[in-house]
């Protein structure tokens, strides 16, 4: 089965600086990956997928996320962090041929002004 | 709107005390699933349902049950609950099209807040 690894619990940026967030996935086939943010008391709201193509993605409120198979990464990053940026964030990895779908254990992110 | 709407959103309950967890989505999403999220952990898929009357346990079932009569209700089930139930409850759905071989992207409720006292 897939598998998903946040290497960062808790991560602090300063407002309008850049902000990268880890995620390795493990799977042995295509993987299709995900991230989603929380807002405090709020669901899961989908920020960007990958499932082929174009190994840079481009999602909402300015994220982008970067696929590279050689290092099982797909990293989240957005050039400058705005205030309502802060969240908790997931990193989520889905399997061929089925719905099921695995997700990583989150990166809080707090943003100082 | 399309939505996916869970009630109650917060509860407290004591331990025994069957309880019901509603889950209704409105986009004929023909997959739905129930996970729990707890600290350090993400989420983790409780049970899920490919269509009506098929359902199947996630990775953590036990002291929960499922039933999917209906494509659009997925309700959650505690019949006797425990304190170590006190969680995070997150219903989602999608949709399923196996001929792509891909995953649909789950949309999710806004959770439920349960405390098991």
């Amino acid at each position: 089965a897939q598998s998903v690894t946040q290497p960062d619990i808790h991560i602090t940026v300063s407002e309008g600086a850049s902000l990268e967030l880890r995620c390795n996935y493990s799977y042995g086939a295509t993987p299709y990956l995900f991230w989603y943010v929380q807002s405090p008391g709020q669901g899961l709201q989908l920020l960007l997928k990958y499932f082929s193509g174009d190994t840079l993605v481009q999602g909402i409120k300015g994220f982008e996320a970067e696929f590279k198979r050689s290092q099982s990464s797909f990293n989240l990053r957005k050039p400058s962090v705005h205030w309502s940026d802060a969240a908790e964030y997931f990193c989520a990895v889905g399997a061929t041929n089925n719905n099921d779908m695995r997700f990583g254990a989150g990166t809080r992110l707090t943003v100082k002004p | 709107e399309a939505q996916v709407t869970q009630n109650p959103r917060y509860l407290i309950t004591v331990t025994g005390k069957k309880l019901t967890v509603t889950c209704s989505q409105n986009m004929n999403h023909e997959y739905m699933s129930w996970y729990r999220q707890d600290p350090g952990l993400g989420l983790r898929q409780i049970y899920y349902s490919m269509n009506v009357e098929v359902t199947d346990k996630g990775d953590v079932p036990e002291g929960y049950k499922v039933s999917r009569k209906e494509k659009r209700n997925f309700p959650l089930i505690l019949e006797s609950p425990s304190p170590n139930q006190t969680s995070l409850y997150f219903c989602a759905s999608s949709l399923w099209a196996p001929t792509s071989g891909r995953p649909g992207t789950q949309y999710f409720g806004p959770g439920t807040r349960l405390l098991v006292l």
